[in-house]
C-alpha cells in the first residue's frame, strides 16, 4: 500500500531564503507525482508534475525532482516571499487511472 | 472561466443528520472526483464519475452516497452523520484521456462541521 510522508509538518523562514521541503513514497512504482499549494478558503493549486521518467521540473521560482528509486522528491523555493506562506502537499498516482494518494503536507510561513 | 465551483462554502450539521454538497466542474471537464479532508492531513478520495456513473470508490462506507447529472455537475450525499464527517469536502474536475484521467483541477471546498 503506497503511503506518502511530508517532513516537517511546519516550517518558519525569514524572507528571502532558499528553502526545500521533503515528500517520500514507500513504493516507486508512480506514474506520476505533483506537487500543490493549498491556501485557506481556496482549495488546492497544482504547482508542478513530474511524470515518472522525468527528473525535476521548474516554475518561477520552484523547482521540483524525483527521484523514483529512493522514492523521494524535493521542492525547492528560491528566494522565498511573504505570499509564499501556505501549506504545500505532494501526491503521487499510481498510474493514469488512479486516484491521487496524498502526503500530510507542510505548512511553511514566511516571515517578513 | 469559473473553474470549478462548489457549495456550500460552509454548513453545519447534527449528528444523525444527512448533508448534499455540490460541486460544478470546470468548462470542457467531464469528470468529478471527491475528496475528503480531514484538519492537518492529506486528501482522501472518496468516488470518481463519469458520464453519470461511479466509476471509482475509495475506502469510504455507503453513507457516503453521489450523482453526477447530464450537464457534468455532481452532488455528494452523507447521511447518518458522525462527528468524524467534520471535515472540508473537495470537489476536482478533469476529463477521460485515454485510459486514465487527465490533470485534475480542484474546487475551493466545503467544509463541513457536524455537531
Amino acid at each position: 500500500k503506497q503511503e506518502v510522508t511530508q517532513i516537517p509538518a511546519a516550517l518558519s523562514v525569514p524572507e528571502g531564503e532558499n528553502l526545500v521541503l521533503n515528500c517520500s513514497f514507500t513504493d516507486s512504482a508512480i506514474y506520476n507525482l505533483q506537487w500543490f499549494r493549498q491556501d485557506p478558503g481556496k482549495g488546492l493549486t497544482s504547482l508542478l508534475l513530474i511524470q515518472s521518467s522525468q527528473r525535476e521540473q521548474t516554475s518561477g521560482r520552484l523547482n521540483a525532482s524525483l527521484d523514483k528509486s529512493s522514492g523521494r522528491s524535493t521542492l525547492y523555493i528560491a528566494a522565498s516571499q511573504p505570499g509564499d506562506s501556505a501549506t504545500y502537499l505532494c501526491a503521487v498516482k499510481k498510474d493514469s487511472n488512479y486516484q491521487l494518494i496524498w502526503g500530510a503536507g507542510t505548512k511553511l510561513i514566511i516571515k517578513p | 472561466d469559473a473553474g470549478v465551483t462548489q457549495s456550500p462554502t460552509h454548513l453545519i450539521k447534527t449528528r444523525g443528520q444527512q448533508v448534499t454538497l455540490r460541486c460544478s466542474p470546470k468548462s470542457g471537464h467531464d469528470t468529478v472526483s471527491w475528496y475528503q479532508q480531514a484538519l492537518g492531513q492529506g486528501p482522501q478520495f472518496i468516488f470518481q464519475y463519469y458520464e453519470e456513473e461511479e466509476r471509482q470508490r475509495g475506502n469510504f462506507p455507503d453513507r457516503f452516497s453521489g450523482h453526477q447529472f447530464p450537464n457534468y455537475s455532481s452532488e455528494l450525499n452523507v447521511n447518518a452523520l458522525l462527528l468524524g464527517d467534520s471535515a472540508l469536502y473537495l470537489c476536482a474536475s478533469s476529463f477521460l484521456l485515454g485510459q486514465g484521467i487527465s490533470e485534475q483541477y480542484f474546487g475551493p471546498g466545503t467544509r463541513l462541521t457536524v455537531t
